[in-house]
């Protein structure tokens, strides 16, 4: 497609629910990236892939996130026993290679409430 | 470790008149630096970057940005703003390291446009 496609554009899960959240970057975008973005926040780093290989995960908070690329493209973060702190925008980027140097194409993201 | 700071939470400008807001970073060397727009319930857009070179950056829709080393800053420029500009702006410092690619980003500042 012509941008990074997110979806659902909203989820509302119960505490203690997992939630996976879908990403579909520009087609031919190498890397990919995930970020949350709490309210009144700017957006703060979770991971990070090139094609299927995830390079950097230092800013997942909790062995509860999970993300995962299999085949290069589509990516789905996953958050295990979901809990009010959770409840945020989660924002893909893609880039071609050499992501900071273009600036990323950012989806409009998921936005998810626990309760 | 690289951090930003945007030191104005929330400005009002009049529609025509010119607009400044304020970026300032920490990084140990030459960052790439960016800035974003983020309108209501979307994704973030960039509307220019900064790599080397000429430290004055023009941008998309009228903007233009001034990397000054010796403050550590990158300000956000725009002689006259227009209604559709309200939204939230977002500075981010990324890495020149290929391969470490992820974006720090402000807490951004709100522009609200009056009449």
């Amino acid at each position: 497609g012509a941008g990074v496609s997110q979806s659902p554009r909203y989820k509302v899960a119960k505490r203690g629910q997992d939630v996976a959240l879908r990403c579909d970057p520009i087609s031919g975008h190498v890397s990919l990236f995930w970020y949350q973005q709490a309210l009144g926040q700017g957006p703060e780093f979770l991971t990070y892939f090139q094609n299927e290989a995830q390079l950097d995960k230092s800013g997942l908070p909790s062995d509860r996130f999970f993300a995962e690329r299999p085949e290069g493209s589509v990516s789905t973060l996953k958050i295990q026993r979901t809990q009010q702190e959770d409840s945020a925008v989660y924002l893909c980027a893609s880039s071609p290679s050499g992501g900071a140097g273009y600036g990323y194409t950012f989806g409009s993201g998921t936005r998810l409430t626990v309760v | 470790a690289q951090s930003v700071t945007q030191p104005d939470i929330h400005i009002t400008v009049s529609e025509g008149a010119s607009l400044e807001l304020r970026c300032n970073y920490s990084y140990g060397a030459t960052p790439y630096l960016f800035w974003y727009v983020q309108s209501p319930g979307q994704g973030l857009q960039l509307l220019l970057k900064y790599f080397s070179g000429d430290t004055l950056v023009q941008g998309i829709k009228g903007f233009e940005a001034e990397f000054k080393r010796s403050q550590s800053s990158f300000n956000l420029r725009k002689p006259s703003v227009h209604w559709s500009d309200a939204a939230e702006y977002f500075c981010a410092v990324g890495p020149t390291l290929f391969g470490n690619e992820k974006l720090t980003f402000g807490t951004g500042t709100r522009l609200t446009i009056i009449p």
